[in-house]
């Protein structure tokens, strides 16, 4: 069974960082692009970044780029995202979530909630 | 980057009608269009992909159809476990991966 777990979250002040990480269990992580998608309160999806399988690649959304990196460790099958410079706009909830071939997000964790507030 | 609107925002109808929900993208997304369906408290879960094919364990009684800007989501009876967020999502031109801003679909 495929299972995506999510931690790392939590109560940051504004301008803080937190890494994120998710735990994948399963399936070969290795052969899979992997993302984090995040989620604002009463808010719809917004994908935040994504990693190759070898970690040759990685992409974020042209809003975070500079503040948010994105990482994995096949040896762990765990992937991470480290968060800097938390504004208050970033609290949301954060999903890891494996793609597979061309796009689609087949499988989703149960997400970490980041609050930024002072 | 490809804009995706989903209309209605709310859609309210009873158990056992029939829900037509839409999507509609700002350019040609061919047929790379996926659907999630997202109940309170938990994470979205895939429903179709490739515009119409059901994902794995999805009932018959959801449908898809569509393809270059405009698709349809339709579920034929309602079921009171079917009453949910649902966001479309294209895929043909990733990364970056867009998601409509959803569909509520509530008990009339």
């Amino acid at each position: 069974e495929v299972q995506l777990v999510e931690s790392g979250g939590g109560l940051v002040k504004p301008g803080g960082s937190l890494r994120l990480s998710c735990a994948a269990s399963g399936f070969t992580f290795s052969s899979y692009t992997m993302n984090w998608v995040r989620q604002a309160p009463g808010k719809g999806l917004e994908w935040v970044s994504s990693i190759t399988s070898s970690s040759s690649y990685t992409y974020y959304a042209d809003s975070l780029k500079g503040r948010f990196t994105i990482s994995r460790d096949n040896a762990k099958n765990s992937l991470h995202l480290q968060v800097n410079n938390l504004r208050a706009e970033d609290t949301a909830v954060y999903y890891c979530a494996r793609i597979v071939p061309r796009g689609i997000f087949d499988f989703w964790g149960q997400g970490t909630l980041v609050t930024v507030s002072s | 980057e490809i804009v995706m609107t989903q209309s209605p925002a709310t859609l309210s109808v009873s158990p056992g009608e029939r829900a037509t929900l839409s999507c509609r993208a700002s350019q040609s997304v061919s047929g790379n269009l996926a659907w999630y369906q997202q109940k309170p408290g938990q994470a979205p879960r895939l429903l179709m992909y490739g515009a119409s094919i059901r994902a794995t364990g999805v009932p018959a009684r959801f449908s898809g159809s569509g393809s270059g800007t405009e698709f349809t989501l339709t579920i034929s009876s309602l079921q009171s476990e079917d009453f949910a967020l649902y966001y479309c999502q294209q895929y043909d031109n990733w990364p970056p991966a867009t998601f409509g801003q959803g569909t509520r679909l509530e008990i009339k």
